[in-house]
């Protein structure tokens, strides 16, 4: 069984860059996958963010931005912001399926 | 603008079974894709299947085979999710959510606001 990996958590101080990447557990992450983002806080349905690797979506603002860090995907937020505290899933399209990450937990302090 | 309004929170006894529905505006809704993907409590994202609103084709996660069904009504521009022989794991919020571009297995970009399914004896 494939497994999509991300971290479980990760800080950053308001202002700052972090990376956040999704992973698989026996090959490398390419644009193949058409890796895929979404963001989500607590009682919301998510929200798409980036799309086939480093497409933003509608009205993502652009310190929001996606890649393909070595052999992991990567979701980069530059000047992260208070609000930017959410869960945040990645997706990687397996031939036909699609496989969600467990998500990563982003704190802003 | 892309909207998808999904059914009412439902409460189901183990072994029933429960039909979400999902009511497209704002686009031609046979030419993309609607994805389903459910959330248990405290927990990530499960993608279970998806259905193409023209042809009816469907496909699923292995996990869900044989006891999920995807149908749609045109006319009404509306997608359903039945899942059968519920357990207290199904127990989740339900999201259906629409294909970002109209290419076949395009990802998920748009959402419903989920419907919360609960699994009780």
């Amino acid at each position: 069984q494939t497994i999509v990996t991300q971290e479980p958590s990760f800080s950053v101080s308001p202002g700052g860059t972090v990376t956040l990447t999704c992973g698989l557990t026996s090959v490398s992450v390419s644009t193949t996958y058409y890796p895929t983002w979404y963001q989500q806080t607590p009682g919301q349905a998510p929200r798409t963010l980036i799309y086939s690797t480093n497409t933003r979506s509608s009205g993502v603002p652009d310190r929001f931005s996606g890649s393909i860090l070595g052999n992991k995907a990567a979701l980069t937020i530059t000047g992260a912001q208070a609000d930017d505290e959410s869960d945040y899933y990645c997706v990687l399209y397996m031939g036909s399926v699609w496989v969600f990450g467990g998500g990563t937990k982003l704190t802003v302090l | 603008q892309v909207q998808l309004v999904q059914s009412g929170a439902e409460v189901k006894k183990p072994g029933a079974s429960v039909k979400v529905s999902c009511k497209a505006s704002g686009y031609t809704f046979t030419s993309y894709d609607i994805n389903w993907v459910r959330q248990a409590t405290g927990q990530g994202l499960e993608w279970m299947g998806w259905m193409n609103p023209n042809s009816g084709n469907t496909g699923f996660a292995q996990k869900f085979q044989g006891r999920v069904t995807m149908t749609r009504n045109t006319s009404i521009s509306t997608a359903y999710m039945e899942l059968s022989s519920l357990r207290s794991e199904d127990t989740a919020v339900y999201y259906c959510a629409r294909a970002i571009t109209m290419i076949r297995g395009a990802p998920m970009g748009y959402w419903g606001q989920g419907t919360l399914v609960t699994v009780s004896s």
